[in-house]
């Protein structure tokens, strides 16, 4: 059993350029989420989705896009990165509110 | 929305020794509060949760308590471990919506032999 895989794990990108972080559960969750750890500031939400087809805004979503066109996959997109993107992005999955969610390994990103 | 204040940032003790991790939250409809243990280079991964129909819950050496009115939650290591030391993440999820949770800014936790 997988749980979440993200893909790439890292990964340095110039500035500008567009950049696909893929995440694929195979837990059959409903609701999938994006979130950025950065030192000091925690893990803040970047994106959600309650179910396939549906999308949200967190916390931070600025410079972010993200689609759910199937329950498994749930991938985050950066239109034209900027060096305050570094960051490590995790995704995650739970099946309904309330309930533990399940975080993959991350994927580091530098932006220079 | 919902803040969640987390301390302390770091916390050192001698294994064997008890560690406590306090949060509080400000928004008083959340009521799900679970708690994270990550370690160095993965992902976190759920440790224990409370709800907010319930005032403490524990895990062998794990215990959390939670004071809805005080609008605060505490982590509880009892006899620790080298292998506890890790960040400790607390975290608040609000009524609306999924588990789209809040969390504190973490605690590095080293137990020392």
């Amino acid at each position: 059993i997988a749980g979440i895989t993200q893909a790439p794990t890292s990964q340095i990108l110039a500035a500008g350029r567009r950049m696909t972080l893929r995440c694929t559960q195979d837990m059959r969750h409903n609701a999938m989420y994006w979130y950025r750890q950065d030192l000091g500031l925690g893990l803040r939400l970047i994106h959600y989705s309650n179910t396939a087809g549906t999308t949200g805004k967190g916390e931070v979503p600025d410079g972010y896009s993200v689609s759910r066109a199937n329950t498994d996959d749930f991938p985050l997109t950066l239109a034209s990165a900027v060096p305050s993107q570094t960051s490590v992005y995790f995704c995650a999955s739970s099946d309904y509110r309330g309930t533990e969610a399940f975080f993959g390994q991350g994927t580091r990103l530098t932006v220079v | 929305g919902e803040n969640v204040e987390q301390h302390p940032s770091t916390l050192s003790v001698q294994e064997g020794d008890s560690a406590v991790i306090k949060c509080t939250y400000s928004d008083s409809a959340s009521n799900y509060f679970p708690w994270y243990k990550q370690e160095l280079g993965k992902g976190p991964q759920l440790i224990i949760d409370i709800r907010s129909n319930v005032g403490e819950k524990k895990d062998q050496r794990i215990a959390v308590t939670l004071n809805k009115t005080a609008k605060h939650f505490s982590l509880h290591i009892t006899e620790t471990q080298p292998e506890d030391s890790a960040v400790y993440f607390c975290a608040a999820s609000p009524p609306s919506g999924y588990s789209t949770l809040t969390f504190g800014k973490g605690t590095m936790l080293l137990v020392s032999p």
